[in-house]
């Protein structure tokens, strides 16, 4: 059962670019979520998607970033015209359900650098 | 502003001693929380969970011990060996909040000598 798979590991951008993230659940999961993190910080929760439904995205920019889930493929994080501050680690999240005692399994993550 | 922090940023043991990582958290209504293990480079891995009616639990060498009244959290590795150096980041979901995702705190970098 493969675990969380995101790709690409390493995206380089330059400003004005879009940038297109993609994480792949675990097998059954519908739930997702994709996180944020900065040089030496925690993560932070950028959205929370189920399947073909965005749940919450408080965490999200209002502008130039989008997330989606659909019915069938990964789900895609995707930031336009990029800018310098968007350098960062995302990270995608799935899991079984939400809540108590459900455990989160984590990708890898996707390392974006802006030049 | 965040409402689950750490309490040192860095934390350095011996091999074989002790660890003793710590958590601080600000909702009062958090109901469930979480240890993640973050290596370099690589994305958070879980290691123990526990429910806001429970103040201790414990897994293989580590042990997480959770003080509501003074909202305190933290996570005790028994001795720590080379490969637990890495960053611990305590996490936490608020109750009866719909839809919320873990949150997170900045983490604790461990680094373990030999």
């Amino acid at each position: 059962n493969a675990g969380v798979m995101q790709n690409p590991r390493h995206l380089v951008r330059r400003r004005g670019q879009e940038a297109r993230l993609r994480c792949s659940p675990m097998k059954g999961h519908s739930h997702v979520y994709w996180y944020r993190q900065l040089p030496e910080e925690g993560l932070k929760f950028m959205v929370y998607l189920q399947k073909e439904n965005i749940i919450d995205e408080s965490g999200m920019p209002k502008e130039r970033f989008s997330a989606e889930f659909p019915k069938e493929g990964p789900s895609i994080l995707r930031i336009q015209q990029v800018v310098r501050g968007d350098s960062a680690a995302y990270f995608c999240a799935s899991s079984l359900r939400l809540g108590v005692d459900t455990e989160a399994f984590f990708g890898q993550g996707t390392r974006l650098t802006v030049v | 502003g965040e409402s689950v922090g750490l309490h040192l940023p860095t934390l350095s043991v011996q091999e074989g001693d002790n660890s003793i990582i710590n958590c601080a958290y600000s909702n009062s209504a958090s109901d469930y929380f979480i240890w993640y293990k973050q290596e370099s480079g690589k994305g958070p891995q879980f290691i123990i969970d526990i429910r806001s009616n429970m103040d201790k639990r414990q897994g293989q060498r580590v042990t997480v011990l959770l003080n509501k009244t003074v909202k305190h959290l933290s996570l005790q590795i028994a001795a720590t060996q080379p490969g637990d150096s890495a960053v611990y980041f305590c996490a936490e979901i608020p109750l009866g909040v719909a839809g919320t995702a873990l949150i997170f705190g900045k983490g604790t970098t461990l680094s373990v000598s030999s």
